[in-house]
């Protein structure tokens, strides 16, 4: 089965630094591949998603990740951050034609300090 | 605004007592997804259903837990008996089916305690 690694369980950064937050990824097939933000006492939300086509996805509140598949990863990255952006960020895998398998990550918390 | 609607967001119980907790996914949405999320364990799946029919529950206690779709509009997630361990943030998400690109949206969340 498909499996993520987030590399990093903390991430702590000042603001309008810029960021990147690790994840890869081990799966014997296509994937595709998920970011998701959680805030403090809400559900996830979708990020960004890269299912095919450019390795380079842009998502909402200025995210970006690139799909490397040489090296299985699908790093998130914004060039300068904001207090609001601190939260948890899970990285999630599911199998091509099997998009009920969705694997996440054991998740990077941001805090962005003033 | 669709959004997946979970019930109850709070939930404190003692240890033996049944617990309930009950998911309207977003209409139109033919999968759903139960998971856990704990400090020491993470986003964990416990199960997921399509159009209805569960799928995959290899995640969940089998002796205790229990995940049903009694209608589309209706997923329910029980404990019976509950225990201190299953103290944790339960989720529901749901998703289009088939040709779906794998989006999750997901609820709230019901944080149960179990005492």
């Amino acid at each position: 089965a498909q499996s993520v690694t987030q590399l990093d369980s903390q991430v702590p950064v000042f603001e309008e630094a810029p960021v990147e937050l690790r994840c890869n990824y081990s799966s014997s097939v296509s994937v595709y591949l998920f970011w998701y933000v959680q805030y403090p006492n809400q559900g996830l939300q979708l990020l960004l998603k890269y299912l095919s086509g450019s390795t380079l996805v842009k998502g909402i509140n200025g995210f970006e990740a690139e799909f490397n598949k040489s090296q299985t990863s699908f790093h998130l990255r914004k060039p300068s951050v904001h207090i609001s952006d601190t939260a948890e960020y899970f990285c999630a895998v599911s199998v091509r034609g099997n998009n009920n398998d969705m694997r996440f990550g054991a998740g990077t918390r941001l805090t962005v300090k003033p | 605004d669709a959004r997946v609607t979970q019930t109850p967001r709070h939930k404190v119980t003692e240890m033996g007592q049944e617990v309930t907790m009950r998911c309207q996914p977003i209409l139109g949405h033919n999968t759903v997804f139960w998971y856990r999320q704990t400090m020491m364990q993470g986003l964990e799946l416990l199960a997921y259903f399509r159009n209805r029919a569960p799928l995959d529950d290899s995640g969940m206690p089998k002796d205790r837990f229990s995940a049903e779709m009694p209608d589309a509009t209706l997923a329910t997630l029980k404990i019976q008996p509950s225990e201190p361990r299953d103290s944790a943030v339960y989720f529901c998400a749901s998703g289009a089916g088939q040709g779906w690109s794998g989006e999750l949206f997901f609820g709230e969340g019901s944080r149960l305690t179990v005492l």
